[in-house]
């Protein structure tokens, strides 16, 4: 099975600084059909997770453009440009390229 | 407008099956694939398993003796079975079309 492992576990922040999360994949994640099935997840407290990316670097419907995904093969990064406070939460990378799918183990984004 | 819930029993005793119901609106699970995904409380997410469109399903690696999926097209609805149910297996389950998510159900294990 695909391994993501995310970095760091945990990423305090000031409000308005940017934010960087690592996902990096045990293999890479080009499909055959050479779509990248690398997704971001944001879970806020006490909610479901929400989409935030799809395919690498797409923002879903109504996700601000200070998200950007990027990254290519097995190593990819999330970036949150100027935090703000409804950003806080756990981000998780998804990949669903490779059967069966799978989580990373999840990136805290926290208030210093 | 698209929804997703959850509904099942919210205990379960060891050794038993969980049976959970996903009952989704404003989609067709003909159209559409539809995951479980389950969370530990104070954990990380798992992805458990997915109905396809098609029909066909695919699980989890760890799971996949105790998992089943199944559908009923005509009443917009997606069963999750699991058995041999353990302490460890208490968690938040959730469906979700991946761009929708359900609410979750919490389901524990205990006698």
């Amino acid at each position: 099975d695909v391994v993501l492992t995310q970095t760091p576990v945990a990423q305090p922040v000031t409000l308005g600084d940017q934010a960087s999360i690592s996902c990096r994949s045990s293999q890479s994640l080009v499909h055959s059909n050479g779509n990248t099935y690398l997704e971001w997840y944001l879970q806020k407290p006490g909610q479901s997770p929400q989409l935030l990316i799809y395919k690498v670097s797409n923002r879903f419907s109504g996700v601000p453009d200070r998200f950007i995904g990027s990254g290519s093969g097995s190593d990819f990064t999330l970036k949150i440009s100027r935090v703000e406070p409804e950003d806080l939460g756990v981000y998780y990378c998804f990949q669903a390229t490779h059967d069966p799918y799978t989580f990373g183990a999840g990136t805290k984004l926290e208030l210093k | 407008e698209v929804q997703l819930k959850e509904s099942g029993p919210g205990l379960v005793q060891p050794s038993q099956t969980l049976s959970l119901t996903c009952t989704v609106s404003g989609f067709s699970l003909t159209d559409y694939s539809v995951h479980w995904v389950r969370q530990p409380p104070g954990k990380g997410l798992e992805w458990m398993g997915v109905m396809w469109s098609g029909g066909s399903t695919a699980y989890n690696s760890a799971l996949k003796s105790r998992l089943s999926i199944s559908r009923d097209t005509s009443k917009s609805q997606v069963f999750l079975k699991m058995n041999s149910l353990q302490t460890e297996d208490t968690a938040i389950y959730y469906c979700t079309r991946r761009t929708y998510w359900g609410q979750g159900t919490l389901v524990t294990v205990s006698s």
